[in-house]
């Protein structure tokens, strides 16, 4: 079936240096896609969203891509702390699928002082 | 703002026992969403409901599960009867339905819920 992936499950970076963590998707119609970031013991938290009509969106310190021809989307991290430290998901919807996210497996950022 | 409520935040419990978690969405919110997460198979999308009315329950493991939404600010998920295999962190999510297509999902902390 079609699913969200991600490329890399642990991603461990320097405090301050530049974060990227990759998500692939399979589903050409998928519309919307949405990053959460999850610290133990907490449910996810919503970080930024992009739709497709859409390549690039930017939030604080965050900046999402959205790369249709090869069905990828990033989540740059500027200035990395350690509070970013936590596993963040890829999801994404399609309109017509209502409001039901598919999450990726998450890759876990580790920011070493 | 309280954000989507979940409770309890953990729950042990022995098999063959009735367990039943409950979640208040945010005001105003309708949609509601059971997430259940593992580490085997992450994030899996149990049952939604839009308006109180369950729309996909195609998520639901079996039998044992079943959810309700009595109205739009609660809802309760149970399993009856409990197995170890349920033991996962079971998440609550809600967000607001405008008919232009997906928004994005505000999720409550979870209840852990452990069957021995």
């Amino acid at each position: 079936g079609e699913s969200v992936g991600l490329h890399l499950p642990t991603l461990s970076v320097q405090e301050g240096d530049n974060s990227i963590i990759n998500c692939a998707y399979s589903n050409s119609a998928s519309d919307y896609f949405i990053w959460y970031k999850q610290e133990s013991g907490k449910g996810p938290q919503f970080i930024i969203d992009i739709r497709s009509n859409m390549d690039k969106r930017q939030g604080q310190r965050v900046t999402v891509l959205l790369n249709k021809t090869v069905k990828h989307l990033s989540l740059q991290i500027a200035a990395t702390q350690p509070g970013d430290s936590a596993v963040y998901f890829c999801a994404e919807s399609r309109y017509n699928a209502g409001n039901m996210l598919t999450f990726g497996g998450g890759t876990r950022l580790m920011v070493k002082p | 703002d309280a954000g989507v409520i979940q409770s309890p935040r953990h729950e042990v419990t022995e098999m063959g026992q009735e367990v039943t978690l409950r979640c208040k969405p945010i005001s105003g919110h309708n949609s509601l969403f059971w997430y259940r997460q593992t580490m085997m198979r992450g994030l899996e999308l149990l049952i939604y409901f839009n308006n109180n009315v369950p729309i996909d329950d195609s998520g639901m493991p079996e039998d044992r599960f079943s959810a309700k939404m009595p109205n739009a600010s609660f809802s309760t998920l149970k399993i009856q009867p409990s197995e170890p295999r349920d033991s996962a962190v079971y998440f609550c999510a809600s967000t607001s339905t405008l008919g232009q297509g997906t928004e994005k999902l505000f999720f409550g902390s979870g209840t852990q819920l452990s069957v021995l």
